[in-house]
């Protein structure tokens, strides 16, 4: 079956604009979350969702990042504003349950570059 | 706070070969899940091995084993038998039984000569 998928693959933007990243979790999975990998922070969490609610957004970094899910499906992560340090790559992941064993599948990322 | 900690930044291994890789965590909690994934450049994750904290008995997974030392909090990878397409980063990652949230250690890249 179809894995996690993510648009854009690549993104760049001007230091100040606006942009919306995607991600399409596996069909049935009712868990998705967001993860950024930079070069200097390495791999962190940004925020989960279970359907369309986000009990933990505990790892969004500042108010300029936002993300939403609809239809217990697709979820958008948008970041304001962007600035330089925003530069990452940013990784969708999605499992059937969260909180159990079930395993988080990933997509293949967005990388993001802001100029 | 969770941390995991890779510190070996690089390794490098010669095809055939057998490689360990190191990991070490800090939690308060006592049952949690341990995981080791794989990065290859496509940037996709992919896991490779999974531990439950409960289980004494380590996992395996085909080329894939782990030694996981609960009162040392350590859990190491071990690949038998390298091949060219295990030339990977490697992410030792933890994550609690309550809570949906991986925290992942810094990784390490992986290479493996011919």
């Amino acid at each position: 079956g179809a894995g996690v998928s993510q648009s854009p693959s690549n993104k760049v933007t001007e230091k100040g604009k606006d942009v919306e990243l995607r991600c399409d979790p596996i069909s049935g999975h009712t868990a998705l979350y967001w993860y950024r990998q930079s070069l200097g922070q390495g791999l962190e969490f940004l925020i989960y969702f279970q359907g369309n609610s986000a009990p933990d957004k505990s790892g969004l970094p500042s108010d300029r990042f936002s993300a939403e899910r609809t239809g217990g499906s697709v979820s958008t992560l948008t970041i304001q504003r962007t600035q330089q340090e925003d530069s990452a790559v940013y990784l969708c992941a999605s499992s059937l349950e969260p909180a159990s064993s079930y395993e988080q599948y990933f997509g293949p990322g967005t990388r993001l570059t802001v100029t | 706070a969770q941390t995991v900690t890779q510190s070996q930044p690089e390794m490098s291994v010669q095809e055939a070969e057998t490689v360990t890789l190191s990991c070490t965590y800090d939690t308060s909690e006592s049952d949690y899940y341990l995981f080791w994934y794989k990065q290859p450049p496509s940037r996709q994750m992919i896991l490779v091995i999974r531990q439950e904290a409960y289980k004494q008995q380590n996992a395996t997974e085909n080329r894939f084993s782990v030694n996981f030392q609960k009162a040392a909090k350590s859990f190491s990878l071990k690949i038998s038998d390298s091949q060219l397409g295990d030339a990977a980063m490697y992410f030792c990652a933890y994550r609690p039984i309550a809570n949906s949230k991986l925290t992942f250690g810094k990784g390490i890249t992986l290479s493996v000569r011919p």
